[in-house]
């Protein structure tokens, strides 16, 4: 099956820094999403992005499909940005939305 | 937020009962998914429906089953609970656009089998 790699798998910033993680996948992808799940363990979506850029407020998301890789970028970051993010492709177009994870960033944003 | 809610939310049971785990959505949507978190692992697949009464397997299935008689609910069943199964445990719902499936997560439920 596919392989999603994130990266860094932990990451310990100071307020206001900006940083960017990765997520690699080994085969072509339907649709990418970035999601979030906060200490309280609530997975929120960020992006839906199988490709291109997109920016919402202070995170922003690149995909390179014919690369095999998509960025998330944080910047200003803010003690409420900790928790752990995830990575998530679909393989195909007739596989009915099911997603495969990578195992996450762990950040953690420190005062 | 996407309306979807999931009951219980906290759950402990002992090896060898039966536990029902239900997903309820108000947003219509047709696709439906059951997936399992534990560390090191990430999330991962249990089953999936891509409509009423029309479901198939996912990446962990074994040890689990599901129904989905109507749009809004989306029943998982460990049949006889084992500790392997303590994890939680995480709905998702899709409403397809253009072609694909952006997914909408449910808080989760905690499950521990002792």
């Amino acid at each position: 099956g596919i392989q999603v790699e994130q990266s860094p798998p932990d990451l310990i910033l100071q307020e206001g820094a900006n940083s960017t993680l990765r997520c690699n996948f080994s085969d072509s992808v339907n649709n990418l999403q970035w999601f979030h799940q906060n200490p309280w363990g609530q997975l929120i979506n960020l992006f839906y992005i199988p490709s291109g850029t997109k920016q919402n407020g202070r995170l922003s998301a690149t995909t390179v499909a014919t690369e095999r890789y998509s960025l998330l970028y944080i910047s200003s970051s803010q003690t409420t940005d900790s928790g752990v993010y995830f990575c998530a492709v679909e393989l195909r177009a007739d596989s009915w939305g099911k997603l495969q994870f990578g195992a996450g960033t762990q950040v953690v944003v420190t005062p | 937020d996407a309306g979807i809610t999931q009951s219980p939310r906290h759950k402990v049971t002992e090896t060898g009962t039966p536990v029902t785990l239900r997903c309820h959505q108000t947003e219509n949507h047709r696709y439906m998914y059951w997936y399992r978190q534990d560390p090191g692992h990430g999330l991962r697949l249990i089953h999936y429906s891509y409509g009423v009464k029309d479901t198939d397997k996912g990446e962990v299935s074994d040890g689990y089953s599901v129904s989905r008689s109507k749009t809004e609910d989306f029943l998982l069943t460990l049949e006889s609970a084992t500790s392997s199964q303590t994890s939680v445990y995480f709905c998702a719902i899709s409403g397809r656009l253009a072609g694909a499936y952006e997914q909408y997560f449910g808080p989760g439920t905690r499950l521990t089998v002792t």
